[in-house]
């Protein structure tokens, strides 16, 4: 059972325009949410996140935006830039601590962004 | 030069033997994590520890086994009771286990079993 989806394989976008990346979600319980960006052969790195008590958190180029409702969660990242091509993974987690799942993250299966100049 | 160091990059295996992969972190973290990415999936959660001496299933524990001896090891080993081990893994570490935590990724290890 796939809690997390990524259901774009592949997204490919010039350079200086928008990439929009998106991700949805079926367990309710999930109340925080991540994105991370990875190279080939190389780990993970933390991009950015969002609790589930807002609906939009930036960081500089990157904006991530939470539709509760809809159980969806989308990564813009504007402008894009050849070196944001990677593999970008939607993470999500709940924080009650206590229960077997604490701390522990469930991935989408990644949506490869190419970016060309 | 502070992170998480997994030893080797690449390690081949004949079918049968158990390996031991290596994971080591300098971060001072309670918390740490095994992964495995299979192509077109995401990682998936084998095991983890938020304490040393101590240590969770995660989704796909089966064939593995883990030991928490030191806070900055967490040695992860494929048995031969996994039927499907070639693939890449992930070691991570966190400052808590706590889920807003930061998850800090190594490098990986791409076992392939032959």
């Amino acid at each position: 059972d796939q809690q997390v989806k990524q259901n774009s394989p592949s997204l490919s976008v010039q350079e200086g325009r928008i990439s929009i990346l998106n991700c949805d979600y079926t367990n309710s319980m999930f109340d925080y949410f991540l994105w991370y960006k990875k190279y080939p052969a190389e780990g993970p790195t933390f991009l950015i996140s969002i609790s589930s008590i807002k609906d939009k958190n930036e960081d500089g180029r990157f904006t991530v935006f939470l539709n509760k409702s809809a159980k969806h969660l989308s990564l813009h990242i504007v402008p894009s830039q050849p070196g944001d091509s990677a593999v970008y993974f939607c993470a999500a987690t709940h924080g009650r601590p206590g229960g077997t799942s604490y701390g522990k993250l469930t991935f989408g299966q990644g949506t490869i962004l190419t970016v060309h100049p | 030069d502070g992170g998480i160091t997994q030893s080797p990059k690449y390690l081949f295996r004949k079918e049968g033997q158990n390996v031991t992969l290596s994971c080591e972190q300098n971060l001072n973290h309670d918390a740490m994590y095994w992964y495995r990415q299979d192509p077109g999936q995401g990682l998936r959660l084998i095991y983890y520890s938020q304490i040393v001496n101590d240590f969770q299933k995660g989704d796909i524990a089966e064939g593995y086994s883990v030991s928490r001896e030191k806070k900055e090891s967490f040695p992860l080993t494929v048995t031969s009771a996994q039927k499907n081990p070639t693939a890449f893994y992930l070691c991570a570490s966190s400052m808590t286990g706590y889920s807003t935590d930061t998850q800090y990724f190594g490098p990986g290890t791409r076992l392939t079993v032959l």
